[in-house]
Protein backbone atom coordinates (compact mmCIF):
# COMPACT_ATOMS: atom_id res chain seq x y z
CA UNK A 1 0.00 0.00 0.00
CA UNK A 2 1.08 3.88 -0.75
CA UNK A 3 2.32 5.38 2.18
CA UNK A 4 0.08 8.09 2.99
CA UNK A 5 -1.55 8.93 6.68
CA UNK A 6 -4.39 11.07 7.04
CA UNK A 7 -4.69 12.64 10.49
CA UNK A 8 -7.20 12.90 12.36
CA UNK A 9 -9.45 9.97 11.20
CA UNK A 10 -12.16 11.57 12.96
CA UNK A 11 -12.95 15.20 14.32
CA UNK A 12 -15.89 16.90 15.43
CA UNK A 13 -15.44 20.75 16.07
CA UNK A 14 -18.10 23.46 15.97
CA UNK A 15 -18.86 26.51 13.69
CA UNK A 16 -16.54 29.27 13.74
CA UNK A 17 -13.59 27.26 14.92
CA UNK A 18 -10.21 26.96 12.95
CA UNK A 19 -9.37 23.11 11.58
CA UNK A 20 -6.35 21.68 10.36
CA UNK A 21 -6.18 18.41 8.69
CA UNK A 22 -3.24 16.93 8.06
CA UNK A 23 -1.89 14.52 4.88
CA UNK A 24 1.76 12.94 5.25
CA UNK A 25 3.35 10.74 2.33
CA UNK A 26 5.99 8.44 2.49
CA UNK A 27 6.13 8.05 -1.47
CA UNK A 28 8.17 11.22 -2.62
CA UNK A 29 5.20 11.74 -4.71
CA UNK A 30 5.54 15.50 -6.39
CA UNK A 31 1.99 16.06 -6.67
CA UNK A 32 -0.55 15.99 -3.64
CA UNK A 33 -4.50 16.91 -3.52
CA UNK A 34 -7.15 17.37 -1.33
CA UNK A 35 -10.63 16.31 -2.32
CA UNK A 36 -14.32 16.31 -0.39
CA UNK A 37 -16.16 13.49 -0.83
CA UNK A 38 -20.58 14.38 -0.10
CA UNK A 39 -23.67 11.95 -0.81
CA UNK A 40 -24.61 12.90 -4.22
CA UNK A 41 -21.45 14.90 -5.25
CA UNK A 42 -18.59 13.08 -7.26
CA UNK A 43 -15.24 13.46 -5.68
CA UNK A 44 -14.65 17.27 -5.86
CA UNK A 45 -11.17 18.54 -5.96
CA UNK A 46 -10.23 21.38 -2.89
CA UNK A 47 -6.75 22.29 -3.96
CA UNK A 48 -3.95 20.50 -5.17
CA UNK A 49 -0.16 20.99 -4.87
CA UNK A 50 2.79 20.70 -7.52
CA UNK A 51 5.30 20.91 -5.50
CA UNK A 52 6.95 21.98 -1.88
CA UNK A 53 5.35 25.71 -1.53
CA UNK A 54 3.66 25.41 -5.03
CA UNK A 55 -0.43 25.43 -4.56
CA UNK A 56 -3.37 26.21 -6.72
CA UNK A 57 -6.88 25.79 -6.14
CA UNK A 58 -9.15 23.30 -6.73
CA UNK A 59 -13.09 23.37 -7.58
CA UNK A 60 -14.56 23.58 -4.67
CA UNK A 61 -11.37 25.47 -2.58
CA UNK A 62 -13.70 28.96 -0.96
CA UNK A 63 -13.10 28.63 2.67
CA UNK A 64 -9.85 26.39 2.64
CA UNK A 65 -6.64 27.32 2.29
CA UNK A 66 -3.05 24.82 2.08
CA UNK A 67 0.31 24.51 2.40
CA UNK A 68 2.92 22.64 1.65
CA UNK A 69 6.68 23.46 3.24
CA UNK A 70 8.05 19.39 3.02
CA UNK A 71 7.65 17.45 -0.02
CA UNK A 72 6.27 14.87 2.24
CA UNK A 73 3.15 17.17 4.30
CA UNK A 74 -0.26 18.85 3.17
CA UNK A 75 -2.04 20.71 5.30
CA UNK A 76 -5.55 21.28 4.75
CA UNK A 77 -6.83 24.69 6.78
CA UNK A 78 -10.44 25.41 7.40
CA UNK A 79 -9.81 29.17 8.81
CA UNK A 80 -13.40 29.41 10.32
CA UNK A 81 -15.55 26.22 9.92
CA UNK A 82 -18.88 26.17 8.74
CA UNK A 83 -21.70 23.53 8.95
CA UNK A 84 -21.50 23.12 4.96
CA UNK A 85 -17.89 22.20 5.44
CA UNK A 86 -18.87 18.92 7.17
CA UNK A 87 -17.53 16.28 4.79
CA UNK A 88 -15.56 13.44 4.39
CA UNK A 89 -12.23 14.79 3.49
CA UNK A 90 -9.73 12.38 0.90
CA UNK A 91 -5.99 13.32 0.41
CA UNK A 92 -3.95 11.90 -2.26
CA UNK A 93 -0.73 11.69 -3.89
CA UNK A 94 0.71 11.28 -7.49
CA UNK A 95 3.24 11.20 -9.97
CA UNK A 96 2.55 13.33 -12.30
CA UNK A 97 -0.35 12.19 -14.35
CA UNK A 98 0.15 8.74 -13.32
CA UNK A 99 -2.09 6.05 -10.69
CA UNK A 100 -3.83 8.18 -7.95
CA UNK A 101 -3.24 6.34 -4.26
CA UNK A 102 -5.68 7.86 -1.70
CA UNK A 103 -5.65 7.67 1.85
CA UNK A 104 -7.99 6.68 4.22
CA UNK A 105 -10.13 9.59 4.65
CA UNK A 106 -11.04 12.31 7.54
CA UNK A 107 -14.55 12.15 8.68
CA UNK A 108 -15.37 16.24 9.53
CA UNK A 109 -18.42 17.33 11.52
CA UNK A 110 -19.03 20.85 12.01
CA UNK A 111 -21.94 21.59 14.82
CA UNK B 1 -12.55 17.42 -19.55
CA UNK B 2 -15.20 14.95 -20.93
CA UNK B 3 -17.77 13.19 -18.76
CA UNK B 4 -18.38 9.52 -17.78
CA UNK B 5 -21.88 7.98 -17.45
CA UNK B 6 -22.44 4.95 -15.43
CA UNK B 7 -25.32 2.93 -13.97
CA UNK B 8 -25.99 3.82 -10.49
CA UNK B 9 -26.09 0.18 -9.00
CA UNK B 10 -26.02 -3.20 -10.31
CA UNK B 11 -25.71 -6.80 -8.24
CA UNK B 12 -24.13 -9.98 -8.61
CA UNK B 13 -23.34 -13.48 -7.17
CA UNK B 14 -20.23 -14.32 -5.63
CA UNK B 15 -18.01 -16.35 -8.15
CA UNK B 16 -20.20 -15.16 -11.31
CA UNK B 17 -18.48 -12.87 -13.93
CA UNK B 18 -19.42 -8.74 -13.24
CA UNK B 19 -19.63 -6.20 -16.39
CA UNK B 20 -19.48 -3.24 -15.06
CA UNK B 21 -20.06 -0.57 -18.72
CA UNK B 22 -19.30 2.74 -18.78
CA UNK B 23 -20.08 5.46 -21.57
CA UNK B 24 -18.07 8.21 -22.80
CA UNK B 25 -19.31 9.25 -26.26
CA UNK B 26 -17.00 12.52 -25.92
CA UNK B 27 -14.32 10.84 -25.58
CA UNK B 28 -10.87 12.54 -27.44
CA UNK B 29 -7.96 10.20 -29.04
CA UNK B 30 -5.97 11.54 -25.93
CA UNK B 31 -7.88 10.23 -23.30
CA UNK B 32 -7.07 7.40 -21.12
CA UNK B 33 -9.70 5.19 -19.70
CA UNK B 34 -9.03 4.87 -15.68
CA UNK B 35 -11.22 2.66 -13.48
CA UNK B 36 -10.85 3.19 -9.43
CA UNK B 37 -13.04 1.71 -6.75
CA UNK B 38 -14.00 2.40 -3.23
CA UNK B 39 -14.62 0.29 -0.68
CA UNK B 40 -16.57 1.06 2.57
CA UNK B 41 -15.22 4.02 4.43
CA UNK B 42 -12.25 3.75 2.21
CA UNK B 43 -10.26 6.11 0.08
CA UNK B 44 -10.20 4.68 -3.78
CA UNK B 45 -7.98 2.61 -5.38
CA UNK B 46 -6.80 2.57 -8.80
CA UNK B 47 -8.23 -0.98 -10.42
CA UNK B 48 -7.32 -0.58 -14.20
CA UNK B 49 -6.58 1.96 -17.38
CA UNK B 50 -6.41 1.42 -21.01
CA UNK B 51 -6.08 3.89 -23.86
CA UNK B 52 -7.25 1.85 -27.45
CA UNK B 53 -6.82 -1.90 -26.67
CA UNK B 54 -8.05 -3.94 -24.01
CA UNK B 55 -6.13 -4.55 -20.79
CA UNK B 56 -5.64 -7.47 -18.19
CA UNK B 57 -4.02 -7.03 -14.84
CA UNK B 58 -4.69 -8.80 -11.28
CA UNK B 59 -7.43 -7.13 -10.46
CA UNK B 60 -10.04 -6.80 -13.47
CA UNK B 61 -9.92 -6.68 -17.18
CA UNK B 62 -11.18 -3.54 -19.00
CA UNK B 63 -12.81 -3.99 -22.73
CA UNK B 64 -12.76 -0.60 -24.80
CA UNK B 65 -15.18 -0.44 -27.51
CA UNK B 66 -13.43 -0.24 -31.34
CA UNK B 67 -15.28 3.32 -31.29
CA UNK B 68 -13.93 4.44 -27.63
CA UNK B 69 -16.90 5.43 -26.83
CA UNK B 70 -17.74 2.72 -24.62
CA UNK B 71 -15.81 0.42 -21.55
CA UNK B 72 -16.68 -2.77 -19.39
CA UNK B 73 -14.83 -3.38 -16.75
CA UNK B 74 -14.86 -6.75 -16.30
CA UNK B 75 -14.32 -8.55 -12.73
CA UNK B 76 -13.63 -12.36 -13.68
CA UNK B 77 -14.92 -14.33 -10.49
CA UNK B 78 -16.71 -11.82 -8.53
CA UNK B 79 -15.89 -11.80 -4.14
CA UNK B 80 -17.59 -10.03 -1.42
CA UNK B 81 -14.65 -8.40 -1.71
CA UNK B 82 -15.64 -6.79 -4.49
CA UNK B 83 -18.38 -4.68 -3.05
CA UNK B 84 -17.62 -1.30 -3.39
CA UNK B 85 -18.27 1.64 -5.84
CA UNK B 86 -16.92 1.38 -9.13
CA UNK B 87 -15.87 4.75 -10.84
CA UNK B 88 -15.04 5.24 -14.38
CA UNK B 89 -12.61 8.52 -15.41
CA UNK B 90 -11.50 9.75 -18.61
CA UNK B 91 -7.83 11.44 -18.40
CA UNK B 92 -5.96 13.42 -21.08
CA UNK B 93 -2.27 11.28 -22.11
CA UNK B 94 -1.12 15.20 -22.25
CA UNK B 95 -2.11 16.34 -18.35
CA UNK B 96 0.64 16.92 -16.46
CA UNK B 97 -1.47 15.43 -13.69
CA UNK B 98 -4.64 14.45 -12.09
CA UNK B 99 -6.17 18.35 -10.99
CA UNK B 100 -8.84 17.78 -14.13
CA UNK B 101 -10.35 14.34 -13.28
CA UNK B 102 -14.13 14.54 -12.89
CA UNK B 103 -15.79 11.71 -10.48
CA UNK B 104 -18.84 11.30 -10.84
CA UNK B 105 -21.05 8.68 -8.78
CA UNK B 106 -20.06 6.05 -10.17
CA UNK B 107 -21.37 2.55 -9.85
CA UNK B 108 -22.29 0.99 -6.99
CA UNK B 109 -21.76 -3.33 -7.34
CA UNK B 110 -23.21 -5.40 -4.31
CA UNK B 111 -22.52 -8.67 -4.25
CA UNK B 112 -24.29 -11.66 -3.12
CA UNK B 113 -23.20 -14.58 -1.17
Amino acid sequence: DAGITQSPRHKVTETGTPVTLRCHQTENHRYMYWYRQDPGHGLRLIHYSYGVKDTDKGEVSDGYSVSRSKTEDFLLTLESATSSQTSVYFCAISEGGGELFFGSGTQLSVL
Amino acid sequence: DAKTTQPNSMESNEEEPVHLPCNHSTISGTDYIHWYRQLPSQGPEYVIHGLTSNVNNRMASLAIAEDRKSSTLILHRATLRDAAVYYCILRDVGAGNNRKLIWGLGTSLAVNP
